[in-house]
C-alpha cells in the first residue's frame, strides 16, 4: 500500500515567520511531488510541484525534495494570516499514470 | 484564469438512487480525474481518464461507478445506486499532462440520506 504521511498539526507560527511543512512517502519509484493548499470547505489549490532532488522556489514558497530519504517539504517564508489553511502533500507513484496519492494534510495557523 | 466547473455544488439523494455529477474541464487539458474527500479524511483517487478511456481506477471505483465524456466538453461521474457511505465531496480535476499538477473544480457535495 503506497502511503503519504504528514503531521496533521495544527502547526502554529507567528505572522512573518517561516512555516515548515513535511511529508514522507513510501513508494521509492515516485516521480513527481505536489503541494496543494486547501481552505476549509474548498477544493485543493496547486501551490507548486517538484520532480528533481533539491530546492525549487516560487515567490514565498520553497519546495525541497530528497528522493534518497523519501522526503519532501514546503517552506513558507514571511507567513501571513491568509496562509492559514491545510497543506496537502501529493505524490505521483511510479507507473500509475497521473494518479496522485494525498497525505492527510497539515493544518497551518498563522497568528497575527 | 481557466477553471474546472462542477455542477451541482450540492446534491442530496436518497439511498439507492442514481446520481450524475458533472464537470467541464479546462478546454486544452487532456487528462481528467475524479477524486473524493469524505469529511475530515484524505483526498482519495477514484479514476483517471485519457483519450476517451479509463487509464487508472481505484478499489473504490467499483461497478456502481462509471465515467463518461459524452461530448467535447463534459466529463461525468455516475453512481448507479448510492449508499450512505458515498456521502462526500467529489472533485473533478484536469491537467494538460504530467508531471504538471491538476486544476481541481470547486466540488460537488453529495449527501446520501
Amino acid at each position: 500500500q503506497k502511503e503519504v504521511e504528514q503531521n496533521s498539526g495544527p502547526l502554529s507560527v507567528p505572522e512573518g515567520a517561516i512555516a515548515s511543512l513535511n511529508c514522507t512517502y513510501s513508494d521509492r519509484g515516485s516521480q513527481s511531488f505536489f503541494w496543494y493548499r486547501q481552505y476549509s470547505g474548498k477544493s485543493p489549490e496547486l501551490i507548486m510541484f517538484i520532480y528533481s532532488n533539491g530546492d525549487k522556489e516560487d515567490g514565498r514558497f520553497t519546495a525541497q525534495l530528497n528522493k534518497a530519504s523519501q522526503y519532501v517539504s514546503l517552506l513558507i517564508r514571511d507567513s501571513q494570516p491568509s496562509d492559514s489553511a491545510t497543506y496537502l502533500c501529493a505524490v505521483n507513484p511510479a507507473n500509475q499514470g497521473g494518479k496522485l496519492i494525498f497525505g492527510q494534510g497539515t493544518e497551518l495557523s498563522v497568528k497575527p | 484564469e481557466p477553471e474546472v466547473t462542477q455542477t451541482p455544488s450540492h446534491q442530496v439523494t436518497q439511498m439507492g438512487q442514481e446520481v450524475i455529477l458533472r464537470c467541464v474541464p479546462i478546454s486544452n487539458h487532456l487528462y481528467f480525474y475524479w477524486y473524493r474527500q469524505i469529511l475530515g479524511q484524505k483526498v482519495e483517487f477514484l479514476v483517471s481518464f485519457y483519450n476517451n478511456e479509463i487509464s487508472e481506477k481505484s478499489e473504490i471505483f467499483d461497478d456502481q461507478f462509471s465515467v463518461e465524456r459524452p461530448d467535447g466538453s463534459n466529463f461525468t461521474l455516475k453512481i448507479r445506486s448510492t449508499k450512505l457511505e458515498d456521502s462526500a465531496m467529489y472533485f473533478c480535476a484536469s491537467s494538460v499532462g504530467q508531471p504538471y499538477g491538476y486544476t481541481f473544480g470547486s466540488g460537488t457535495r453529495l449527501t446520501v440520506v
